[in-house]
């Protein structure tokens, strides 16, 4: 079973600008959760969509948005891109079978902003 | 607040032997609970989760023993190799409807010596 895919792997982009990355979950799974990965903060949760509504959010400004579509693909916006920006954004599918919590992850974007 | 700690910033394992990362957590909200292995620049690969209504789960060479009591888990990983060096996460999932936003530990980095 393919895992989650993202794209792009790379990005570089300059303060001011916007970008929009892409996210395919695992076939079957309607939840996708958005985490910005930094050496000084660790993963944070950005937000998550489960059937095309966003579900839950984290603490990010709202120059962070995103959308899920009703194939379960989402994609994750950030607008007046900032020098802070810069991360390893990673998207995750996630199910609940019975007892069991599965959340995993894609191999991540990472941005650059100069 | 730091809901999810994990106190060791790294471990040193002798091949064969066994690794015991443990995790500590502050909030008796917490639904599931989830390792992952990650290598840097890449996204964490899922290894076992287990749900609060247990207190173990086994998954070939991993385990994740759950004490509610204490708030503390531990993975052990039996027989450690030397690919299971990497960074591992604990995280916690919120409750039914917040489940996919995961609260992460800091990691523990572990190295497993021949």
């Amino acid at each position: 079973k393919a895992g989650v895919t993202q794209t792009p792997r790379y990005l570089i982009k300059t303060r001011g600008q916007q970008v929009t990355l892409s996210c395919s979950p695992i076939s079957g799974h309607r939840s996708v959760s958005w985490y910005q990965q930094t050496p000084g903060q660790g993963l944070q949760f950005l937000f998550e969509y489960f059937s095309e509504t966003q579900r839950n959010k984290g603490n990010f400004p709202g120059r962070f948005s995103g959308r899920q579509f009703s194939n379960s693909r989402s994609e994750m916006n950030v607008s007046t891109l900032e020098l802070g920006d810069s991360a390893l954004y990673l998207c995750a599918s996630s199910r609940v079978a019975g007892a069991t919590y599965e959340q995993y992850f894609g191999p991540g974007t990472r941005l650059t902003v100069t | 607040d730091q809901q999810v700690k994990q106190n060791s910033p790294s471990l040193s394992v002798q091949e064969g032997r066994i690794s015991i990362l443990n995790c500590d957590y502050t909030n008796s909200m917490f639904d599931y609970f989830l390792w992952y292995k990650k290598y840097p620049a890449e996204g964490p690969t899922f290894l076992i989760s287990i749900s609060s209504i247990k207190d173990k789960n086994e998954d070939g060479r991993f385990t994740v023993f759950l004490n509610k009591s204490a708030k503390h888990l531990s993975l052990h990983i039996v027989p450690s190799q030397p690919g299971d060096s990497a960074v591992y996460f604990c995280a916690a999932s919120a409750p039914f409807g917040t489940a996919s936003k995961l609260t992460f530990g800091t990691g523990t980095r572990l190295q497993v010596t021949l």
